[in-house]
């Protein structure tokens, strides 16, 4: 069990820009999220996905935001057109159907300039 | 609306001084409330969940509680390796609904 990994740990981007991320979930969680931190704050859900399917959605998520977990196994968030207000640190957790308790990844922590 | 306060936002110890920190919650119907710690730059490291009044769990110096309304995490003789920001978020009780809820977390600081 070699937990959940993102990557990259850190990006530093114009605004405009597009950026992708990559969250690897612990091998047998079929469960996957995504949640967005800033300095102070707890995260905040952004959306979450059951296998392939994504399930529920924050109004956090504009129309920028973009997730997918093709083969419910990794998942990518993309954000188009970054914003400075984008920055922040992304999160992503996983667990397992019918056991609540989420295990988080290092964080992905984005700085639009 | 599901929301989760924690006081106080920040706490200084010295080593061995034992105190607790507060989750107050209202949620439609709670599933389970979750206990986390953050290290800076790091993610949350998991530490308790709880899904009934009355409820209690120990991990080495901490021990959560739960009542209808709010949760604590007790710290008994910390040490200065205990200091970092801990989370509480809860779970609601909604069909097809998984996300955690959480609270601004309390930075605490334990002083050798």
């Amino acid at each position: 069990d070699t937990g959940v990994s993102q990557d990259p740990r850190h990006k530093i981007t114009k605004r405009g820009q597009n950026v992708t991320f990559r969250c690897d979930p612990i091998s047998e969680h079929n469960r996957l999220y995504w949640y967005r931190q800033t300095l102070g704050q707890g995260p905040e859900f952004l959306t979450y996905f059951q296998n392939e399917a994504q399930l529920e959605k924050s109004r956090l998520l504009s129309d920028r935001f973009s997730a997918e977990r093709p083969k419910g196994s990794f998942s990518t968030l993309e954000i188009q057109r970054t914003e400075q207000g984008d920055s922040a640190m992304y999160l992503c957790a996983s667990s397992l159907a019918g056991l609540e308790t989420q295990y988080f990844g290092p964080g992905t922590r984005l700085l639009v300039l | 609306e599901d929301q989760v306060t924690q006081s106080p936002e920040a706490l200084r110890l010295q080593e061995g001084e034992s105190s607790s920190l507060n989750c107050s919650y209202t949620v439609s119907g709670l599933r389970g409330l979750f206990w986390y710690r953050q290290d800076p730059g790091k993610g949350p490291e998991f530490l308790f969940t709880l899904y009934s009044a009355g409820e209690e769990k120990e991990k080495e110096r901490l021990k959560a509680t739960l009542t209808k309304k709010e949760s604590f995490l007790h710290i008994t003789a910390p040490k200065p390796e205990d200091s970092a920001t801990y989370l509480c978020a809860v779970q609601a009780r909604i069909q097809g609904a998984q996300k955690l809820v959480f609270g601004q977390g309390t930075r605490l600081t334990i002083n050798p």
